[in-house]
């Protein structure tokens, strides 16, 4: 099945700064990968999300980046701001088969005014 | 967003206890998920419904047992539960379970076993 890493555990950042999320997966039949916020308390947020057929997607300050040789795709936040302050999680999923979202283990993000 | 609503919000019981977790979606999705989210671990898939029919049961204990009486409603039975099945317990729906689509979370049931 399908194994998704991600790194770094933590990340602090200062404001105004990017903070580079990065995840690598194992199925090289996953064409799916969408990224969640997670604030404290709250429910997972999708906020931005990729499939395969792209190499990069962005959204204001959020852009993802997919490296579908390398099999690693990240998270690209610019202009941090305190709001960013959150957990985020990649994911990856196979179209064919086994439609199963496999989580990455989430990065605490941390901005730091 | 009230798209997908748990209840109850916080639930506290013993292992000899009997209750029901509930999930409510109002976004005509489909497909409808039931995740265990615990410390410094990554959301864990438990069970996948597909126009009410489960797909996926992802090795759960059976001490867990889910019921999904229509597109729009999941529950999630628990009995007998040990201390380590303290969690967080996330609903989530899609509009199916194909193409990768999206999944909408709810706020999650924070479980505490004692």
């Amino acid at each position: 099945g399908e194994n998704v890493e991600q790194h770094p555990s933590t990340l602090s950042v200062q404001e105004g700064d990017s903070a580079v999320i990065k995840c690598t997966y194992s199925d090289s039949a996953s064409n799916y990968f969408p990224w969640y916020k997670q604030e404290l308390g709250k429910r997972p947020q999708l906020i931005i999300d990729i499939r395969s057929n792209v190499g990069e997607k962005k959204d204001q300050r959020i852009a993802v980046t997919l490296n579908k040789t390398a099999k690693h795709f990240s998270l690209h936040i610019t202009e941090t701001q305190p709001e960013d302050s959150a957990v985020y999680f990649c994911a990856a999923i196979t179209n064919f088969g086994n439609e199963k979202l496999t989580f990455g283990t989430g990065t605490r993000l941390t901005i730091i005014p | 967003e009230t798209g997908v609503t748990q209840t109850p919000r916080h639930l506290v019981m013993g292992m000899t206890n009997k209750k029901s977790l509930k999930c409510e979606q109002h976004l005509g999705h489909n497909a409808m998920y039931w995740y265990k989210q615990s410390a410094k671990k990554p959301l864990e898939l438990m069970f996948v419904y597909n126009f009410k029919e489960q797909t996926e049961n992802n090795s759960v204990p059976s001490r867990f047992s889910p019921e999904c009486p229509n597109s729009s409603h999941l529950f999630l039975h628990l009995h007998t539960l040990q201390p380590e099945d303290s969690a967080l317990y996330l609903c989530a729906s899609s509009q199916d379970k194909v193409a990768a689509q999206p999944q909408h979370f709810g706020d999650g049931t924070r479980l505490s076993i004692l």
